[in-house]
Parts: C-alpha cells; sequence; structure tokens
C-alpha cells in the first residue's frame, strides 16, 4: 500500500491561496489520489480526487504531475472556515484505504 | 436524512464491559469501512465490508473486535472486554464504488470513553 507524506501543519490568512504537498513515492498503476477534510469531531469530509494531471472542482484543484509521485491540492482564497485538518489517500481497486496523519491548516484573520 | 448514520454517538462505560456500535450506510452502497480515530491522528483504518463480505480486517486489530454485516446494509462493531486504550471516536463510512477509487461518505462517529 502506498504511504503517504504531508506537512503536519500550515497557516494562512483569509483570502490567500493555499497550496498543500503530498508525496506518495509509491503509488500504484491503480492507485487514485483522494483528498478529504476534516473538522473537529465530525467525520471526513470528500474534497477532490484524481488519478492524473489537473482536477477541478467548486472548492479546489488538485495537481498530479506525470510521475504520480506527488498532488497538490489548492485551495483558492480560504476563508477562516477553511481550518481544518485535510488527508491525502490514495488508493486503487485493492485493499484498505489509508490516512496518514493529515495537515493541519490553521487560517487567520 | 440520507446520510451516513452512526449510534450511539457517544458511549461511556467501564472497563472489561463489552459495546456495541451500529452503522447505517447509505440505501445500497455496497462498501463499508469502520475507522478508529484518536485525538491529534488521522482515522486508523480497521475493517471493511463489500455487500455483506468482509473483505480485510486490520492485522492490528485485536481479536476483542469484531464486525459484522449481516445482510449487506447495516454494519455493527463490536468490542469485547473494553480497555482503556480503546477509548477513541469510531467512524463509519460507505460509497457506492465496487473499488477504493471512490468517495467515501462518512458519517458523524461513535465517541467511546472507556474509564
Amino acid at each position: 500500500l502506498a504511504k503517504t507524506t504531508q506537512p503536519i501543519s500550515m497557516d494562512s490568512y483569509e483570502g490567500q491561496e493555499v497550496n498543500i504537498t503530498c508525496s506518495h513515492n509509491n503509488i500504484a498503476t491503480n492507485d487514485y489520489i483522494t483528498w478529504y477534510q476534516q473538522f473537529p469531531s465530525q467525520g471526513p469530509r470528500f474534497i477532490i480526487q484524481g488519478y492524473k494531471t489537473k482536477v477541478t472542482n467548486e472548492v479546489a484543484s488538485l495537481f498530479i504531475p506525470a510521475d504520480r509521485k506527488s498532488s497538490t491540492l489548492s485551495l483558492p482564497r480560504v476563508s477562516l472556515s477553511d481550518t481544518a485538518v485535510y488527508y491525502c489517500l490514495v488508493g486503487g481497486s485493492q485493499g484498505n484505504l489509508i490516512f496518514g496523519k493529515g495537515t493541519k491548516l490553521s487560517v487567520k484573520p | 436524512d440520507t446520510g451516513v448514520s452512526q449510534n450511539p454517538r457517544h458511549k461511556i462505560t467501564k472497563r472489561g464491559q463489552n459495546v456495541t456500535f451500529r452503522c447505517d450506510p447509505i440505501s445500497e452502497h455496497n462498501r463499508l469501512y469502520w475507522y478508529r480515530q484518536t485525538l491529534g491522528q488521522g482515522p486508523e483504518f480497521l475493517t471493511y465490508f463489500q455487500n455483506e463480505a468482509q473483505l480485510e480486517k486490520s492485522r492490528l486489530l485485536s481479536d476483542r473486535f469484531s464486525a459484522e454485516r449481516p445482510k449487506g446494509s447495516f454494519s455493527t462493531l463490536e468490542i469485547q472486554r473494553t480497555e482503556q486504550g480503546d477509548s477513541a471516536m469510531y467512524l463509519c463510512a460507505s460509497t457506492p464504488s465496487l473499488t477504493n477509487t471512490g468517495e467515501l461518505f462518512f458519517g458523524e462517529g461513535s465517541r467511546l470513553t472507556v474509564l
């Protein structure tokens, strides 16, 4: 199973763009990359998923280079409500989905 | 509400007692996952089901833990002879996907406190 590595914490200010990078050197051919957001005392919530290149939805963008050994979650113009823990997961058709320790994002006014 | 439902939301028990948590996934979701989360840590995988079949169980999981999904719908997680180290949030998630590439929908969790 591919292991992921993320920064433990990041700080930002309201209105800034935040980029969180996840390293997954052992990603397998059929693995997808998925990002989740979690607020205290709540279950994680799906943000975005991708396989390669770039994916964009209404809340974030996901950039995946050609070698797929890393990925970057981009949050445009963050607000205080984006303060949360962000998890990068790598998984395919087999096995379970492993969460790492995540990145604690703190957005300041 | 058609989201993933977990009960009870909170459980306080004495060491040595048995506890059972229930998860009702979103209707017709094929896969169901159980995770455990302690403060400051990411969710730790426990087990997952595809319909009624338990496909994988964490090697780190004690024999005191058992999970079932008898009819491929709701699931139960039982912890026997609880220990203080079992205190955690127990999270359930479901997905309509038959692979691990789909979105997981999580419940609000069941918080266990073992005294």
